[in-house]
């Protein structure tokens, strides 16, 4: 089976700009959840999506949103971006069935405001 | 909202030597514990996780034990090899209902030194 994948590994934006990233989860899982890496604050959970609906939210601004395709791939949007957005975005996905089931991780797309 | 927390930061050890991260955690609804490595530049990759009905779970060199009365658990990794030598995350998250957040510990930067 093809792993998680995401979409696009790198970007650069300035400031004020928005940018939307993709996952594409591994085939037949349901689940996928997003999360912010960085040096200072680690990982956090954004949100997560299941069959198009969003299930669980992180403490993120409404900046921050997301959607799921009925193809079970997601879209993260980032709008008005700011410095501090400058992080590795990583998805998970799962089969969805239940909560202590596996993540398993896309490479992340490593996103730069400038 | 669960509360991680992760120590040491930095662990450094001799190759062949037994290395030891511990974590805690908040709510004791918590039910779920993996373990994740992210080598440089790479996806976090689970290595082992451990269900709240179990105290101790085993894999090769690796053994993650769980104390749920203090609400903390711990990773243990025996025979260092260089290779081990990545950041480490815990995680923790609560079952039922769909509760697919996975709160992350800071992480642990391990070197292994030959």
């Amino acid at each position: 089976k093809a792993g998680v994948t995401q979409t696009p590994r790198y970007l650069i934006k300035t400031r004020g700009q928005q940018v939307t990233l993709s996952c594409s989860p591994i085939s037949g899982h349901r689940s996928v959840s997003w999360y912010q890496q960085t040096p200072g604050q680690g990982l956090q959970f954004l949100f997560e999506y299941f069959s198009e609906t969003q299930r669980n939210k992180g403490n993120f601004p409404g900046r921050f949103s997301g959607r799921q395709f009925s193809n079970s791939r997601s879209e993260m949007n980032v709008s008005t971006l700011e410095l501090g957005d400058s992080a590795l975005y990583l998805c998970a996905s799962t089969m969805g069935g239940s909560s202590r089931e596996t993540q398993y991780f896309g490479p992340g797309t490593r996103l730069l405001v400038l | 909202g669960e509360n991680v927390e992760q120590h040491p930061s930095t662990l450094s050890v001799q190759e062949g030597d037994s290395a030891v991260i511990k974590c805690t955690y908040s709510d004791s609804a918590s039910n779920y514990f993996p373990w994740y490595k992210q080598e440089l530049g790479k996806r976090p990759q689970l290595i082992i996780d451990i269900r709240s009905n179990v105290g101790e779970k085993k894999d090769q060199r690796i053994a993650v034990t769980l104390n749920k009365t203090a609400k903390h658990f711990s990773l243990h990794i025996t025979e260092t090899q260089p290779e081990d030598s990545a950041v480490y995350f815990c995680a923790a998250s609560k079952g039922g209902g769909s509760n697919y957040k996975l709160t992350f510990g800071k992480g642990t930067l391990l070197t292994v030194n030959p």
